[in-house]
């Protein structure tokens, strides 16, 4: 069983549509990280959080360390957010980090 | 700043030879972390520095990989002799202090994406 399960594997929405991607995760952390990788295949860092909720524009992220349970959200969504949506935890506070496989969103127009 | 630059941004080369990844972590940035992405497995650690000292580098697969930080803005991975298995994309980051909220944001090069024929 992976450290870092990540749900949907692939996700696909009507642009305007809410998304909600999940990660729940089996051992202990210090910090969640939420990256995004688009098709061109750079990586770039959305949130790194340790607890409670953080937002930024359309993007919001949470976690529920009790849970092991974190959830990233976009509302009102874009074609331009359809990427691979990474879901990663450090352990011990070095940035070693255990990723998931990935949420590939694709937003319709 | 420009950001983690990585070079090549793509190799292809036969097995047997030695391939050298390059990485310029942005400067300050204390951490420099070498990631491996595959299909099969996604992303993987393989290797990180803190100020230069290699830290972990229990995901480095096999002897054939290794990697230097000679100095705060430059380092290399380097895989000798390579091996098909070994096609993947290479990502380098950096990061000023990854244990803290507000100063743990990894930045990531483009990545450099090597086909071992």
């Amino acid at each position: 069983k992976n450290e870092v399960e990540q749900s949907p594997q692939n996700l696909t929405a009507q642009e305007g549509e809410f998304i909600t991607i999940n990660c729940s995760y089996s051992v202990g952390i210090s910090a969640l990280h939420w990256l995004q990788q688009h098709p061109g295949g750079g990586i770039v860092s959305l949130f790194m959080l340790s607890s409670g909720k953080k937002k930024h524009g359309r993007l919001i992220a949470t976690i529920n360390i009790q849970e092991k349970h974190s959830s990233l959200h976009i509302t009102a969504s874009h074609p331009r957010d359809s990427a691979v949506y990474i879901c990663a935890v450090d352990p011990g506070s070095q940035g070693n980090l255990i990723f998931g496989k990935g949420t590939k969103l694709s937003v319709k127009p | 700043d420009a950001g983690v630059i990585q070079s090549p941004r793509h190799e292809v080369t036969e097995m047997g030879q030695e391939v050298t990844l390059r990485c310029k972590p942005i400067s300050g940035h204390d951490y420099l972390f070498w990631y491996r992405q595959t299909m099969m497995r996604g992303l993987e650690l393989l290797i990180y520095f803190n100020n230069n000292v290699p830290i972990d580098d229990s995901g480095m697969p096999e002897d054939r990989f290794s990697a230097k930080m000679p100095n705060a803005s430059f380092s290399t991975l380097k895989i000798q002799p390579s091996e098909p298995r070994d096609s993947a994309v290479y990502f380098c980051a950096s990061s000023l202090s990854p244990g803290l909220a507000d100063t743990g944001e990894l930045f990531f090069g483009e990545g450099s994406r090597l086909t071992v024929l």
